[in-house]
């Protein structure tokens, strides 16, 4: 079936660094993506999203590309911070759908920030 | 914080009470979504509401889980006689609008023993 998948489960990075996370999704007609954070004990938080009439999104100190093409989404995190350590999640919305476009999320990627 | 607020924040069950769970959405969104998720796992879609039709339910919500949102408001999500297999987070999120950010709860952690 169509999912969205994470290429890495975990990624260790050093404070300072700028850091990549990188999915793939199979969907070709989803149409809107959105990154999450999620911390222990809490839900998904919003970070950034983007849509397919785009190929690039910037927010702060937070980069999203689109490659329609290969069917991958990145999230680029620039200088990470050791409060960027968090499970982050690329979710598709499920087009065409009646489920008021509900999101379809990947098992998520574990990034670490070390000192 | 979000402005999603769920309640209880924890439940711990035994195996085949029932319980439920309420979700308040951001007031002016008037879609709410309520998913599951599992250690390790992304969350998983179960159902969704539009004011207070339910508009779809995943495969995932067997007869023994109902949602409803009786005013268009808060939404609770029962599960009857449940099992070990319902441990979980159980999320909600609501929208301002189709093919929008969902923003998400903190959730509530159910535990059966």
């Amino acid at each position: 079936g169509e999912s969205v998948g994470l290429h890495l489960p975990t990624l260790s990075v050093q404070e300072g660094d700028n850091s990549i996370i990188n999915c793939a999704y199979s969907n070709s007609a989803s149409d809107y993506f959105i990154w999450y954070k999620q911390e222990s004990g809490k839900g998904p938080q919003f970070i950034i999203d983007i849509r397919s009439n785009m190929d690039k999104r910037q927010g702060q100190r937070v980069t999203v590309l689109l490659n329609k093409t290969v069917k991958h989404l990145s999230l680029q995190i620039a200088a990470t911070q050791p409060g960027d350590s968090a499970v982050y999640f690329c979710a598709e919305n499920k087009a065409p759908s009646n489920s008021g476009y509900a999101l379809n999320f990947g098992k998520g990627t574990s990034l670490l920030v070390t000192p | 914080d979000t402005g999603v607020s769920q309640d209880p924040r924890h439940k711990i069950t035994k195996r085949g009470q029932n319980v439920t769970f309420r979700c308040d959405p951001i007031s002016e969104h008037n879609r709410l979504y309520w998913y599951r998720q599992t250690l390790g796992q992304g969350p998983e879609f179960l159902t969704y509401f539009q004011n207070e039709a339910q508009l779809e339910k995943s495969r995932l919500l067997s007869d023994r889980f109902s949602a409803e949102r009786p005013k268009g408001s808060f939404s609770t999500l029962e599960i009857q006689r449940t099992e070990q297999g319902d441990s979980a987070m159980y999320l909600c999120a609501s929208s301002l609008a189709a093919n929008e950010k969902l923003f998400f709860g903190s959730g509530t952690q159910l535990s059966v023993l």
